[in-house]
């Protein structure tokens, strides 16, 4: 069956240091990868998804960076952290091959505090 | 991509069905109906998708209006845990997964 894995679970950092989250998926190939992150007590908003290595397309600007150096691992980046990007952040997968019928499996996120 | 328009919240009384509505007028041909919910302090969960028929998992019932401009997720027995943040999602070929704010539902003992 297929996991996903995602560390750390929680995260505090100060103002301006880097950032990296990294997530990986099991028992598939070839996953559709993609970064969400919620605002306390907002909406989940799409960041970045992937749909091959090294091929990754951003939704939103932001000081945020994403990576895909091996099929089923994405990171999550930032040079500078700012306090705006407190939040929960969730990798998840879905099937590449017919994707619009595959389901959104998540990670159970990571909980970043700017401080 | 097409949206859905959802109640922002419910409630149900434990133990009794719970029916959550979706609309979703401007769907294409194409678009598969997705549901996910949300724990308190929990990344989301699939619940269940289709793209015609009505849907039924161990988890709930999905159930597609003939002209597919709504459709309904049915929780059987509503239990405490099932309170959660609901999503319905549209999503097409190269589309993504695009979350609106989802219906609160709570549930009452």
């Amino acid at each position: 069956s297929q996991t996903i894995h995602q560390w750390p679970a929680t995260l505090v950092q100060p103002v301006g240091s880097p950032l990296s989250l990294e997530c990986t998926v099991e028992g598939t190939s070839n996953p559709n990868l993609y970064w969400y992150r919620q605002a306390a007590g907002r909406g989940l908003q799409l960041l970045f998804y992937s749909v091959g290595i090294g091929q990754i397309s951003s939704e939103v600007p932001q000081n945020l960076s994403a990576s895909r150096p091996q099929d089923r691992q994405f990171i999550l980046s930032s040079k500078k952290l700012l306090l705006s990007d407190s939040g929960f952040y969730l990798c998840a997968w879905t099937r590449r091959q017919g994707a619009e019928d595959s389901p959104l499996h998540f990670g159970n996120g990571t909980r970043l505090t700017v401080t | 991509d097409a949206k859905t328009t959802q109640p922002n919240s419910m409630e149900s009384n434990e133990e009794e069905p719970v029916h959550l509505p979706c609309n979703h007028s401007t769907i294409s041909g194409t678009d598969y109906i997705h549901w996910y919910r949300q724990l308190p302090s929990q990344g989301p969960e699939y619940v269940i998708h289709g793209l015609t028929s009505n849907v039924n998992n161990r988890m709930a019932s999905l159930a597609i209006a003939e002209d597919r401009k709504s459709s309904t997720l049915i929780l059987h027995r509503a239990t405490l845990r099932d309170a959660a943040v609901y999503y319905c999602i549209l999503r097409g070929y190269g589309q993504n997964f695009v979350f609106g704010p989802g219906t609160r539902l709570s549930v009452l003992p």
